[in-house]
């Protein structure tokens, strides 16, 4: 089955810097990779996602990449904010399959 | 609109006793999916219903935890003879179709489980 790898378990960043999370995974027929968000104390909630007929989508503050040839797909925050601090989960699927979640990012902001 | 509802939130046990947790989608969502969330962990799939079909299941440890969703809305999940590799948090979430195919799951508080 699916396997996703999310390389940076932590990661710390000034307030107003850009942050980037990495994940890879290992079937090459997923086709949509969302990511989710959870803040101290509380359930996930979905905050962008990306299918594979796209290289690129934003939404505001965030940027998905995704190349299909690594199998690599990467989100980024761009001036980042405290209420950005949380554990953000990468997460990969194929068509109508459940949700593959790598192990989570807490993202550490700091003034 | 109404969430995920989840109930209990939290549950201790000794090992071996049983403990059931129920759920209840958003409403018009036909998929369900049950998730265990160890501590510091991403959450990993246990199960997931579209109305009341079970779908894939195949990540259930079936000899002690079930569940089911008989009518296609809420859903029981059940472990008998806990042990203390099941504590985590059971995550509930709901979508519109399935997940992969049209979009985001909607997840509850979750069930913090503790086997002592």
């Amino acid at each position: 089955g699916e396997k996703v790898e999310q390389h940076e378990s932590t990661l710390s960043v000034r307030e107003g810097d850009s942050a980037v999370i990495n994940c890879t995974y290992t079937d090459t027929a997923s086709s949509y990779f969302p990511w989710y968000k959870q803040e101290a104390g509380k359930s996930l909630h979905f905050v962008i996602d990306i299918r594979s007929n796209v290289d690129r989508k934003q939404s505001q503050r965030l940027t998905v990449l995704l190349d299909k040839k690594a199998k690599r797909f990467s989100l980024h925050i761009t001036a980042t904010q405290p209420e950005d601090s949380a554990i953000y989960f990468c997460a990969a699927s194929t068509y109508a399959q459940g949700l593959t979640f790598g192990l989570g990012t807490r993202v550490s902001v700091f003034p | 609109e109404a969430g995920v509802t989840q109930s209990p939130r939290y549950a201790v046990l000794q090992e071996g006793q049983a403990v059931s947790f129920w759920c209840d989608p958003i409403s018009g969502h036909d998929t369900l999916y049950w998730y265990q969330q160890p501590r510091d962990q991403g959450p990993q799939l246990l199960v997931y219903f579209r109305d009341e079909a079970v779908i894939d299941n195949s990540q259930l440890p079936s000899d002690r935890f079930s569940a089911v969703r008989p009518k296609g809305t809420n859903s029981t999940l059940k472990i008998q003879s806990a042990k203390q590799g099941d504590t985590a948090t059971y995550l509930c979430a709901s979508s519109l179709g399935l997940g992969g195919s049209t979009g985001q799951l909607y997840f509850g508080e979750g069930s913090k489980l503790t086997v002592l």
